[in-house]
């Protein structure tokens, strides 16, 4: 069965450093999604991406966040100055093409660690 | 905006049934999903209700009330591995289909 995978499972960095987390979403699905989630809290999210280029992002996604489609496979989530409270897992979400209402599938997420 | 209300913790006996509750307010209405997440791990798509009534899926079941902003999940037959958090979730209503997840409900499934 398809589904999305992401590296690395966990990253730990010093604060200020950059950071890129990978997502590889099911093939053929066409609407891209990040979220974090801080420990112990609810599911929260950043950025859409459909057609190439951000369709909404969260208060969250400040200019130290920025998404990318490098080829037709990847999608990345690249922080440019951690802070300390960027510690979160980051869990990247697919959905089928014909409809932004489709089912989104997650993958195991990235536990990012600031210190 | 968006906001869901769900209880922070159940505790319950296997082989016993239990219900999570999720009340929601939101400008425009695309669904009521549920999701299970392990420890650390991702969220997995359990139901989604659309219209009025009670969706089953083996064990679990889902129902929703639109005029009451309300849906529940069931579990039946609950066994140790349903030990877990449980989320019910809503569609924002423009048109890029985020979530907007509730809090989250932790259920202790206890021998």
């Amino acid at each position: 069965e398809p589904e999305v995978t992401q590296t690395p499972s966990h990253q730990v960095t010093q604060m200020g450093q950059e950071v890129i987390l990978r997502c590889v979403p099911i093939s053929n699905h066409l609407y891209f999604y990040w979220y974090r989630q801080i420990l112990g809290q609810k599911v929260e999210f950043l950025v859409s991406f459909y057609n190439n280029e951000i369709s909404e992002k969260s208060e969250i996604f400040d200019d130290q966040f920025s998404v990318e489609r490098p080829d037709g496979s990847n999608f990345t989530l690249k922080i440019r100055s951690t802070k300390l409270e960027d510690s979160a897992m980051y869990f990247c979400a697919s959905s089928a093409g014909d409809s932004p209402y489709n089912e989104q599938f997650f993958g195991p997420g990235t536990r990012l660690t600031v210190l | 905006g968006q906001s869901l209300e769900q209880p922070s913790e159940v505790t319950a006996v296997e082989g016993a049934i239990v219900q999570i509750n999720c009340t929601y307010q939101t400008s425009g209405f695309y669904g009521l999903s549920w999701y299970q997440q392990h420890d650390g791990g991702a969220p997995t798509f359990l139901s989604y209700n659309a219209l009025d009534g009670l969706e089953e899926t083996g064990r679990f079941s889902s129902f929703l009330s639109r005029s009451d902003s309300y849906g529940y999940l069931l579990l039946q037959e609950l066994q140790m591995k349903d030990s877990a958090s449980y989320f019910c979730a809503v569609r924002d209503p423009g048109n890029t289909g985020k979530l907007i997840f509730g809090q989250g409900t932790t259920l202790q499934v206890k021998p």
